[in-house]
């Protein structure tokens, strides 16, 4: 149990392109999804809160015109980088809670965007 | 802002044990979470900690310490598979987690 997809795996795109990414929680409710942003060698920074059906809640620092995120369903959050740039390069990943802020987040495998 | 230590390196040989330690400064706790991460794959759980003491489950334990801000994984019985990134994370009042840069483990034959 506890399954949660991305999709795409990975992604290369051009410069001022838009990158939507995908991640469902495969067996279970997700009431709270997390995105994640993880450079080469450090660690995961949280990026933004989203629960189904509000607005997401962005961490200091993360522009919420660039990095749109939509919860439409328990099942589905999709984060889209907006005119990407070569510094948006980097490993995507979401995660998903089923119940209370407290229960264990589960992570998704993953998206590698790479822009040119 | 959270602060959250760990090693950055450990190198063990396959069948020893290993201890990783996790010291953390956070606004608010509500609770502590191991993760073991494969190099270009996402995180996934291994353990939970919010009360003081030892968590076992197979070869892997976790303890913790509130009144000290401290937890440790311990991995034992050593398989060359062991070999990643482990990573502590604390939930903090928010019930956000911050993590922590992550411990590598390198299991040599």
């Amino acid at each position: 149990g506890a399954v949660v997809s991305q999709h795409p795996s990975w992604v290369i795109c051009k410069s001022g392109t838009s990158v939507k990414i995908e991640c469902r929680s495969l067996d279970f409710q997700a009431t709270t999804m997390f995105w994640y942003r993880q450079f080469p060698k450090q660690s995961l920074m949280l990026m933004a809160t989203s629960n189904e059906g509000s607005k997401a809640t962005y961490e200091q620092g993360v522009e919420k015109d660039k990095f749109l995120i939509n919860h439409a369903s328990l099942t589905l959050s999709t984060l889209t980088v907006t005119s990407a740039h070569p510094e948006d390069s980097s490993f995507y990943i979401c995660s998903a809670s089923a119940g209370e802020e407290t229960d264990t987040q589960y992570f998704g495998p993953g998206t590698r965007l790479t822009v040119l | 802002g959270q602060n959250i230590d760990q090693p950055t390196e450990m190198t063990a040989t396959e069948g020893a044990i290993v201890q990783i330690n996790c010291t953390y400064q956070t606004s608010g706790f509500n609770g502590l979470f191991w993760y073991q991460q494969h190099a270009g794959e996402a995180p996934t759980f291994l353990s939970y900690n919010v009360l003081d003491g030892l968590e076992e489950k197979g070869r892997f334990s976790s303890f913790l310490s509130r009144s000290k801000g401290y937890s440790y994984l311990l991995l034992k019985e050593l398989q060359m598979k062991d070999s990643a990134s482990y990573l502590c994370a604390v939930s903090d009042r928010d019930y956000k987690l911050s993590f922590g840069a992550g411990t590598t483990v390198t299991v040599r034959a």
